[in-house]
């Protein structure tokens, strides 16, 4: 059980182009989910909180026009990146509480060339 | 200080035990989290305490707390070359969100 599943694993894209990450809690319902990065060699950043029908809540120097936040039921939030730059590429990472826990999607690899 | 405390780098051979150590920094934390990372990859849940604790043990892993120095740390024992990856503590901090502060993570290489 608690299986977090992301959408793509790893997506290459031209710089001025939006990526949608998809990231699915498979066998539980969560109405939290988080949005991290992680930079090579470095710890992981949370980037937001996404809330099962309501607004995320961002982290301090994360823009939310860039990084468009959807929790749009309780197994699936997206992450858009929108009109993406090289320095958008990173190692993002979902997850989704249950409990007093938090189960890991296996994170989305983005290049922006 | 601000941030959740580990050592970089620890290489042990195989079939030793390893010690990784961290310092979290909210005593009210009330739970305090182990996370395995692989290359590539996510985090794994490998375990976690509740902060009335002072141990507990899942097979080969061992969790000790000592709150009075915000300390924690995970034992594995009998390490093998599958354990080697970048282990992080994590801390839920009293800040009304329920998100994890992570430490910086302690790579683990085991020799064979």
């Amino acid at each position: 059980g608690a299986v977090v599943s992301q959408h793509p694993s790893w997506v290459i894209c031209k710089s001025g182009t939006s990526v949608k990450i998809e990231c699915r809690s498979l066998d539980f319902q969560a109405t939290t989910m988080f949005w991290y990065r992680q930079f090579p060699k470095q710890s992981l950043m949370l980037m937001a909180t996404s809330n099962e029908g309501s607004k995320a809540t961002y982290e301090q120097g994360v823009e939310k026009d860039k990084f468009l936040i959807n929790h749009a039921s309780l197994t699936l939030s997206t992450l858009t990146v929108t009109s993406a730059h090289p320095e958008d590429s990173s190692f993002y990472i979902c997850s989704a509480s249950m409990g007093e826990t938090q189960y890991f999607g296996p994170g989305t690899r983005l290049l922006v060339l | 200080g601000e941030d959740v405390e580990q050592s970089l780098f620890l290489s042990v051979r195989e079939g030793d035990s390893s010690v990784i150590n961290c310092t979290y920094t909210d005593s009210s934390s009330t739970y305090l989290y182990w996370y395995k990372q692989e290359p590539g990859a996510g985090l794994q849940l490998l375990t976690y305490i509740f902060s009335n604790m002072d141990m507990k043990q899942d097979q080969r892993l061992t969790v000790l707390l000592n709150k009075k120095d915000k300390h924690l740390s995970l034992r594995i024992a009998d390490t093998q070359t599958g354990d080697s990856a970048i282990y992080f503590c994590a801390e839920i901090r009293n800040t009304g969100r329920r998100a994890l502060t992570f430490g910086s993570g302690t790579r683990l290489q085991v020799q064979p």
